[in-house]
Parts: structure tokens; sequence; C-alpha cells
């Protein structure tokens, strides 16, 4: 199996830019979650769906992201407009479901530095 | 609201000891624990998990161990190797999957 697969890997861009991050989740996972690694904050949960709904986007830190699943093997994570606080490595993972015994898989991370 | 905490941002441990990783929740409902291991430039993995209903788990050379009246947790390492180096986060498997802030060990040769 081919495992979570994010893209770019690396992006680097202008503040003010429009950043746009891809997940193919494991297919036959029914849940998506979209987490941010930072030094400060470690590793927090921005949205997850579940069966290409979104369930809890409480995590989201503003309204310049949003994330969409438009079908059961592909996310997006936007930032629009992008600041240079929003540099972090950007993790999607899915989970077969929402069970709490679920391990879930991660991707290796799409690394963003705003300049 | 941190629901799990670690608060240890870094330990260093010495090749072939034992290395203990901690951490506390703040809510008893939490039924399920899991440690994840992250390398640098990889997505964290799973590790090993323990439910609330044991006070222990093992696997090899790792072993979880839950303490239910002090909400806390730790991870043992026994013998410590210098693989092992790498970033660990402690999380509740309640769903969904909730973090703490990581502790990175350090194992020297």
């Amino acid at each position: 199996d081919a495992g979570v697969i994010q893209s770019p890997r690396h992006e680097v861009t202008e503040m003010g830019q429009e950043v746009t991050l891809r997940c193919k989740p494991i297919s036959g996972h029914n849940s998506l979650f979209w987490y941010r690694q930072t030094m400060m904050r470690g590793l927090e949960l921005l949205i997850y769906f579940n069966n290409n709904v979104p369930i809890d986007d409480s995590g989201m830190p503003e309204d310049r992201f949003s994330a969409k699943m438009p079908n059961a093997s592909f996310s997006t994570l936007k930032i629009q407009p992008s600041e240079p606080r929003d540099s972090a490595v950007y993790f999607c993972a899915s989970s077969p479901g929402l069970n709490g015994g679920n391990t879930i898989y991660f991707g290796e991370g799409s690394w963003l530095t705003v300049v | 609201d941190q629901q799990v905490k670690q608060n240890s941002p870094s330990l260093s441990v010495q090749e072939g000891r034992i290395s203990i990783l901690n951490c506390d929740y703040t809510n008893s409902m939490f039924d399920y624990f899991l440690w994840y291991k992250k390398y640098p430039a990889e997505g964290p993995t799973f590790l090993i998990s323990i439910s609330s209903i044991k006070d222990k788990n093992e696997d090899g050379r790792f072993t979880v161990f839950l303490n239910k009246s002090a909400k806390h947790l730790s991870l043992h390492i026994v013998p410590s190797q210098p693989g092992d180096s790498a970033v660990y986060f402690c999380g509740r498997g309640n769903t969904p999957l909730v973090f703490g802030k990581g502790t990175r060990l350090s194992v020297i040769a």
C-alpha cells in the first residue's frame, strides 16, 4: 500500500500568496486529519473529516485557512493569504474510521516556508 | 485546552540505559492512549498504545505504563539505542487523536 501521499514536500512562498497543500489518504480509509507541527505548539490538529464530511474544524487557526475533501481520495488545505507565522510542517493523516482504537497513519509532511 | 501534556521538551540518555518519557492528561474519560515516534523529515509513526483498562503494555524494548489515579502515563525504553533518537508524542486515542507537544529523545553512544 502506498501510504498517505502529500504534495508538495517543500514549498517556499512569499507573504500574501495562496498556498495549497494536497493529500491522498490510504485507500479505504474513511477518516482524514490535517495536523501542523511547530516548535511552540508541537503537533496540533487543525481539522478532520469522516466520509468526506468535515467533523471538527475548531483547530483551524484563522479564516485564512480552509480545507476541503471533495472525494474519498483527495483533500486540500489552503492558506490564503499566507503569512510568515504559517511556516510549519503540515501533516495529513488517515485512519480506517473514527473508532478510538484505530491507528492513524501520517504522510511525510509538507514543509511550508512563508517569507 | 491542552488535554495531554509533555512537560519535558528534551531528554538525553546514554546508550544502553533506560529512557523514560512522561505524559500527563486531564480528562479521565480517555479510554485509549498512544505513543508516536517521529524522525526528522518523516511523518510520525505509531509506536505503542495502552487501553485505560490496563496499567501496562509491553512490546519488546518499549513499555507504556498508565497510572490512572495520577492521570499519568510513561514510556520506558530499555535498553536505549542511538536509533531511538527521535521526537516522541503521546496522544489520547479517543478520536480525534490529540497529541502533546512532544519530547525529543537523544540517545548518546
